[in-house]
């Protein structure tokens, strides 16, 4: 099966420009998450969506950052506008059921804010 | 909020040398899991421990989960190069998302 993907691998911005990065889940694969691991350190929770539906968002750092899933498919999380500390490594994962099911990870988006 | 702590942060190993990580939660999990990061990699799914003492083996990898449920270990013997990376452990916490700890550096010298 094809794994999670993301899309863009990297990507460099100038403060206050906005950028928009995709995630393409495991098919079938109902629950989605957003995560960001910053400078080495752990990795921070963003959000979680059951299908369509943001089932928590309280990882979200400010009114900045907008997910969404239309559809219950990918996903899209944008910045706007970028801020320097928004900097690091965006991963995406999916699972099938909620309870005790491992995430399946994509390759994430380095983002770096100039 | 709740949190999951890891130690050590880094650890150097010449290679043959085992090597021990160390995770606890503020609270009791229903589970814990386990991925590994390679360098430049994602994590990547390694185990899940679910039962109170519990206790996994993959290969050189031994994993155990606490009698309280509340702290896990991650032990790997006669380490190799391959294993470099980082690892971390997960549990399901404030609300049931799964809250990552900060991980630890395996660095293997040959």
């Amino acid at each position: 099966e094809a794994g999670v993907t993301q899309f863009p691998s990297h990507s460099v911005i100038e403060k206050g420009q906005t950028v928009t990065l995709r995630c393409d889940p495991i098919s079938g694969h109902d629950n989605l998450y957003w995560y960001r691991r910053v400078m080495g350190k752990e990795i921070k929770f963003l959000l979680h969506f059951v299908k369509e539906s943001k089932q928590d968002e309280s990882g979200m750092p400010n009114n900045r950052f907008l997910a969404e899933r239309t559809g219950g498919t990918y996903s899209t999380l944008k910045v706007q506008p970028a801020e320097l500390e928004d900097s690091g490594v965006y991963f995406c994962a999916s699972s099938q059921a909620l309870v005790y099911s491992p995430l399946h990870f994509g390759n994430g988006t380095r983002l770096t804010v100039t | 909020g709740q949190q999951v702590m890891q130690i050590p942060q880094y650890q150097h190993v010449q290679e043959g040398e085992d090597f021990t990580t160390y995770c606890n939660s503020s609270t009791t999990l229903s589970n814990i899991q386990w991925y590994k990061q390679r360098p430049g990699g994602h994590p990547v799914f390694l185990i899940q421990l679910v039962k109170s003492g519990e206790v996994k083996k993959q290969k050189r990898l031994t994993f155990q989960f606490g009698e309280a449920k509340k702290n896990s270990s991650l032990h790997i013997t006669a380490t190799q190069t391959t294993d470099v990376g980082t690892y971390f452990c997960a549990g399901p916490l404030n609300g049931n998302k799964l809250v990552f700890g900060a991980g630890t550096i395996l660095r293997v010298k040959s």
